[in-house]
């Protein structure tokens, strides 16, 4: 299917485990973006990506890391979850101008 | 740093009230504008952009105009109805890096 896909859409995880969310676009954009969105902060920019291998630092990258070794895939992983780090996190892929977004996931830390 | 900035909300309107949700931006260069809209328990969706000076976005009865005199892009509807009711965001793209950020989002609830 075209379009942008977010995996797992639900995940629940413990505190100090690993966990990685994945982002896969089909169209070969080379944006990627990986946000969260939390009550009272709409969303918030953790990393983006111009192109395949290129990544940079948003406004809030403690605590994760991302890699790009292919254009069409921008996964984000939480090294050590923390309970702060609850939120929904989108993906989304740009062009020139809008970027598209994924339906989201839901991480739950305990 | 760049940044956008929005209304607070959440807002309340009657159907067929008029909207103003404001946004303002901070930005270095010239950046493109947009305004996304959010239903409940979806993903972002693209309501309408400018990508330079004095162009009006519109779609779907909402109206923007990229004003850098001001750096605002306020968002407008002329008569709205329930099915409006969502989150919407102001957000713009820096034209040198590529960056995409967003404001806090603005809650709009339309009442029958």
């Amino acid at each position: 299917d075209a379009g942008i896909t977010q995996s797992p859409r639900y995940k629940i995880t413990e505190t100090g485990r690993q966990v990685t969310l994945m982002c896969h676009q089909t169209w070969s954009h080379s944006y990627m973006f990986w946000y969260r969105q939390d009550l009272g902060h709409g969303l918030r920019l953790i990393y983006y990506s111009a192109a395949a291998d290129i990544t940079d630092k948003g406004e809030v990258p403690d605590g994760y890391v991302v890699s790009r070794s292919k254009t069409e895939n921008f996964p984000l992983t939480l090294e050590s979850a923390t309970r702060s780090q609850t939120s929904v996190y989108f993906c989304a892929s740009s062009e020139r101008t809008e970027a598209f977004f994924g339906q989201g996931t839901r991480l739950t830390v305990v | 740093g760049n940044s956008v900035t929005q209304m607070e909300g959440p807002v309340t309107l009657s159907e067929e009230a008029f909207l103003t949700i404001n946004c303002t931006y901070t930005a270095t260069g010239y950046p493109s504008l947009f305004w996304y809209v959010q239903y409940p328990g979806e993903g972002l969706q693209l309501l309408l952009k400018a990508t330079k000076a004095d162009d009006k976005g519109s779609n779907k009865g909402f109206e923007a105009t990229y004003r850098k005199e001001t750096t605002s892009f306020h968002l407008e509807k002329g008569s709205v109805q329930v099915s409006d009711s969502a989150v919407y965001f102001c957000a713009l793209k820096d034209g040198n890096t590529g960056k995409l950020i967003f404001g806090q989002g603005t809650t709009l609830q339309v009442k029958p």
